[in-house]
């Protein structure tokens, strides 16, 4: 079945350094959303992705979708500690199953 | 607008006990997705519901069911509990289509003995 693949599973980062994670899908998505989830906590949205090779900034945040909408990034420029969690992508199958990302846990050191 | 809620937020059962989990979505939404969190598998979707209705359905046993009521309120119910039945069970809201932007609940804390 469908699946969406995410990269790396963990990622330990100094502040200040710069983190990247990516997503790879087997099919076509139609779009895609990128979640986080701070610890104890549950995933909240930050945005979606629709068009080919569309590219959306939030602040240090930057999110890419491929030209074949096949994959997707998400970079944070100079990372915070406030930045701390996992980070979720999330489509749809052809099926209409919803599928999240294996997701990739953040920890910023001070 | 009040976010989703969920209850009860812990839960602890023994195997071979059965347990339900509640759900009340945002106001105005009319679908309801449920999923299953646990440190070794992720987020795994459980079922959707809209309009009463299970649209969709991810890869659980049958012992994970679920229903709509027409308030929109979802609930779940896991049979017949097993130790790796342990995780964060989480419901989202969204507005129309699964597609939409999920808004989660807190979840619900279940620990199987």
């Amino acid at each position: 079945g469908q699946q969406v693949m995410q990269i790396p599973q963990y990622q330990h980062v100094q502040e200040g350094e710069d983190f990247t994670t990516y997503c790879n899908s087997s099919t076509t998505l139609s779009n895609i959303q990128w979640y986080k989830q701070r610890p104890g906590g549950h995933p909240v949205f930050l945005i979606q992705l629709v068009k080919s090779g569309e590219v959306k900034k939030q602040k240090r945040l930057t999110f890419q979708f491929g030209e074949a909408k096949k994959n997707s990034s998400l970079h944070i420029t100079a990372t915070q500690t406030t930045d701390v969690g996992t980070y979720f992508c999330f489509s749809s199958s052809n099926t209409g199953k919803l599928i999240f990302g294996q997701g990739t846990t953040l920890q910023v050191k001070p | 607008k009040a976010g989703v809620t969920q209850t009860p937020r812990y839960l602890i059962k023994t195997r071979g006990q059965q347990v339900t989990l509640s759900c009340s979505p945002i106001s105005g939404h009319r679908s309801v997705s449920w999923y299953q969190q646990t440190p070794g598998q992720g987020l795994q979707f459980l079922f959707e519901y809209f309009s009463e209705t299970q649209r969709n359905k991810g890869n659980f046993p049958g012992r994970f069911s679920g229903r709509q009521f027409s308030n929109s309120r979802s609930e779940m119910n896991v049979s017949t509990l097993e130790l790796g039945d342990s995780a964060l069970y989480l419901c989202a809201s969204s507005s129309w289509v699964n597609t939409d932007t999920q808004y989660f609940g807190p979840g619900t804390r279940l620990t199987v003995l």
